[in-house]
This record gives structure tokens, sequence and C-alpha cells, in this order.
């Protein structure tokens, strides 16, 4: 079982470039976050799914895009990349919602950091 | 939204002796309590929560304590070792969006 995995590890990045990020959980889990952090300013969540087929914007979702086509996976998009996009990407899953085996507790990735130059 | 603050953003304290962050927050529906730990180039790691149904609670060496009325909680690390040193970060949480302190970053002096 992997758990939760993100691609890549790391890149560089031309500004104005398209990248995606990846993000995949095996944990059959039906909440997903993509959160960036940066030094001084903790994790802020930039959008996240409560459940395939629907997203939400979070705190500094400007410039980025996600879709949730399936239970595992949730790409983030940067359609064109600006040198304030370079940050540590980190992906996270949890198992949220209203049974009583629901635990909120999130689950995080490796984390992708991302350069933009 | 919620709002959470956490201090100090660095402690430094010598093995053996005890640690303490704390954080506050602001919107009195948040009832999930979670504290990460981030070691240099990892991910965030869930190491101990807390419910507002739940005042304390403790896990070997370390605890968390909730006080619901001032709205603040706190993780509390005894006989620290070095191994301790990271970045913890509380959050808070009233649905499915966590609200994160900024960190502190801990030093155990050997």
């Amino acid at each position: 079982i992997a758990g939760i995995t993100q691609a890549p590890t790391s890149q560089i990045l031309a500004a104005g470039r398209r990248m995606t990020l990846r993000c995949t959980q095996d944990m059959r889990h039906n909440a997903m976050y993509w959160y960036r952090q940066d030094l001084g300013l903790g994790l802020r969540l930039i959008h996240y799914s409560n459940t395939a087929g629907t997203t939400g914007k979070g705190e500094v979702p400007d410039g980025y895009s996600v879709s949730r086509a399936n239970t595992d996976d949730f790409p983030l998009t940067l359609a064109s990349a600006v040198p304030s996009q370079t940050s540590v990407y980190f992906c996270a899953s949890s198992d949220s919602g209203t049974s009583r085996l629901s635990t909120d507790t999130q689950y995080f990735g490796p984390g992708t950091r991302l350069t933009v130059l | 939204g919620e709002n959470v603050e956490q201090h100090p953003s660095t402690l430094s304290v010598q093995e053996g002796d005890s640690a303490v962050i704390k954080c506050t927050y602001s919107d009195s529906a948040s009832n999930y309590f979670p504290w990460y730990k981030q070691e240099l180039g990892k991910r965030p790691q869930l190491i101990i929560d807390i419910r507002s149904n739940v005042g304390e609670k403790k896990d070997q060496r370390i605890a968390v304590t909730l006080n619901k009325t001032a709205k603040h909680f706190s993780l509390h690390i005894t006989e620290t070792q070095p191994e301790d040193s990271a970045v913890y970060f509380c959050a808070a949480t009233g649905g499915n969006q966590f609200y994160f302190g900024t960190g502190t970053s801990l030093t155990v002096i050997p």
C-alpha cells in the first residue's frame, strides 16, 4: 500500500509555462486537498475536494485549478506559472464525512518542490 | 473563516526538559484540533489530535490540552529528546477545511 503519492518530486519551470502536479491515493479517502507551504506562512489551502466530481476553493486559489474525476486522483494545474508560485506543494487526503468511522485526519503526500524562474 | 495563531515561532530546550507550544483559534464551531510534526524535507505527520468533547489527551511523552471557552489548545512534550527537533504545526477545523498555524521550530539541545 503506497498511501498517498505525488509527482514530480521537484521541478524547475520557466514562467508562463503550464504545469500539472499529480496526486494519487489508494486509501479510498473521499476528501483530498492541495496546500502550499512557504517559509513563515505555514500550510495554506489552495483547493479541496470533498468527493469525486466536486471541488472547492481554499485560502489561496488564484492561479491554480483542480479536477477530481475519480476517488484516487486529484491533479493541480498551474495554467501559466509565475515566480510567486515557487513553493513546496503538499497533497493530502482524509476520510471525512458523517460516518462514525470518519476520522477527519489528513494524511500528507511527500510533497513537490516547484521553482518558477 | 477560522484564524489560527501559534506561539512561539522558535523554541530551544535542553534535552530532558519539557516543551510547550500554544495555539489559539477564532471560530467556536471548530471541533477537531490535530498537531503535526514535520522534519526537514519531509511531509507533515500527525502526532496527536483532540476533539472538542475532550479536555486533554496523552500519548506517552506528548499531550494536548484544549480550553474551548478560551479557544486555545496546547502541545506538551515531556522529557524531550534530540529526535523531537522538528517543526510542529497546530490546526483547527469545524469541517473539511483545516486552518494551520504558522509553525514552531523546536530544537532540543543535547
